[in-house]
């Protein structure tokens, strides 16, 4: 089982409807949980991070948390042709020291108008 | 705040020469910088970790005598594509920990794609 696991997608959603990505993990002690962003041919960007069981808001977008699960999500209400990129998750490894970042594949959002 | 550049942010060499890759962090002391490469339309893969001061950390399948890295200060790493081929070709990344957010939050360079020819 990868340690990161979210589906690759392309998950096509209409302009002004909710995406929904999600994300899973093997590692039941990992504390905190990243999303970040990439466009096509750019680095990275972080959207947020979260570390508390719960939903985090952070203007369009809602990270979940569900430690029990497992599982985290991030929501992306009214979406634009702007989001479509790909979203990558990212868990730091329990063992394996200097704080490193696992990160799933990523999935593919295509908001189309 | 937390902002990381890198330059050059595209480079393009012959065969078997070397190519240096500069990271640094703008506004913040980078406790520990992160190298990744990337291919086209596949996943980020860590290629080493280093702090200041200290050797870097190279992920297993990654040659440390053609990837050089040196972390000479709390904001500069570089990286070294020592004898580059063509193969080397990618889209180079690094991240930096120890700006604003968690412990564990990276924020990413623009990334320095290569091209070998």
């Amino acid at each position: 089982q990868k340690e990161v696991e979210q589906n690759s997608g392309p998950l096509s959603v209409p302009e002004g409807a909710i995406a929904s990505l999600n994300c899973t993990y093997s590692d039941r002690g990992s504390q905190s949980f990243f999303w970040y962003r990439q466009y096509s041919g750019k680095s990275p960007e972080l959207i947020m991070f979260i570390y508390s069981n719960g939903d985090k808001e952070d203007g369009r977008f809602t990270a979940q948390l569900n430690k029990a699960s497992q599982y985290v999500s991030l929501l992306i209400r009214d979406s634009q042709p702007s989001d479509s990129a790909t979203y990558l998750c990212a868990v730091p490894p329990l063992s394996g020291g200097y704080n490193k970042l696992i990160f799933g594949a990523g999935t593919r959002l295509a908001v189309h108008p | 705040g937390a902002v990381v550049s890198q330059h050059p942010s595209r480079v393009i060499c012959k065969s078997g020469t070397s190519v240096k890759i500069e990271c640094r962090s703008l506004d913040f002391q980078a406790t520990t910088m992160f190298w990744y490469r990337q291919f086209p339309k596949q996943s980020l893969m860590l290629m080493a970790t280093s702090n200041e001061g200290s050797k870097a950390t190279y992920e297993q399948g990654v040659e440390k005598d053609k990837f050089l890295i040196n972390h000479a200060s709390l904001t500069l790493s570089t990286l070294t594509v020592t004898s580059a081929h063509p193969e080397d070709s990618s889209f180079y990344i690094c991240s930096a920990r120890g700006g604003p957010g968690t412990s564990d939050t990276q924020y990413f360079g623009p990334g320095t794609r290569l091209t070998v020819l």
